[in-house]
């Protein structure tokens, strides 16, 4: 069965820091694996997705994520942290098939300090 | 603009009323994805449907109920069956050919029992 894990329910950082959100997985078969972000009573927003190729993938509003088959990891990071990237992080995975569903996480809160 | 609506927004009911919740896309999807939020779990699966008049469980569909009887419309409806409705119900949609699998979601339904 797939699942994901995300280890920390929250992050602190000061603004200006790196961070890392920390997401592992569990899929037979090649990943499909995703970040999203959550605002207060808010929708889910794509930020970036690793299906192969390059182990570091790039996505929106300066975050990356890094694949990593041998820990079966795919870390959530950012070179400087903002007080506007505080809010609710889920790592996602996906087998093989498309248009089966999304298998999320717990979610981690971001909160950045200023 | 392309996109997934959900309505209403916010939904007050008492107990032992079934209620609805409309979920309508424009973005051409295949694939549409109804999951359940509550704080601490993540998100949860209580259906989903590849295509018009099929659909599939998901992990917590006892006291839900869905129809897909148009590809734009996947509307769920929580019964007096269910137990715990009170959560934050989110409504996504993916395509299927072509697709790498990210899901695009729509602002969310929150629901409340009196």
């Amino acid at each position: 069965a797939q699942s994901v894990a995300q280890p920390e329910d929250q992050v602190n950082v000061a603004e200006g820091n790196p961070l890392t959100v920390k997401c592992t997985y569990s899929v037979s078969g090649n990943p499909y694996l995703f970040w999203y972000v959550q605002y207060p009573n808010r929708g889910l927003q794509f930020l970036l997705k690793y299906i192969t190729g390059d182990n570091l993938v790039k996505g929106s509003y300066g975050f990356e994520a890094e694949f990593n088959k041998s820990q079966t990891s795919f870390h959530l990071k950012k070179p400087s942290a903002l007080v506007s990237d505080s809010a609710l992080y889920f790592c996602a995975v996906r087998g093989n098939q498309a248009g089966t569903a999304l298998i999320f996480g717990k979610g981690t809160t971001l909160s950045v300090s200023s | 603009d392309g996109g997934i609506t959900q309505s209403p927004k916010y939904l007050f009911r008492k107990e032992g009323q079934n209620v609805t919740l409309s979920c309508e896309q424009n973005l051409n999807h295949d694939a549409m994805y109804w999951y359940r939020q509550d704080p601490g779990q993540g998100l949860r699966l209580i259906y989903y449907s590849q295509i018009v008049n099929d659909f599939q469980k998901g992990d917590i569909a006892e006291g839900y109920s869905v129809s897909r009887e148009k590809k734009e419309s996947f509307p769920l409806t929580v019964t007096s069956a269910q137990k715990n409705p009170t959560a934050f119900y989110l409504c996504a949609s993916s395509r299927i050919q072509g697709s790498t699998g990210e899901l695009f979601f729509g602002e969310g339904s929150r629901l409340t029992v009196l």
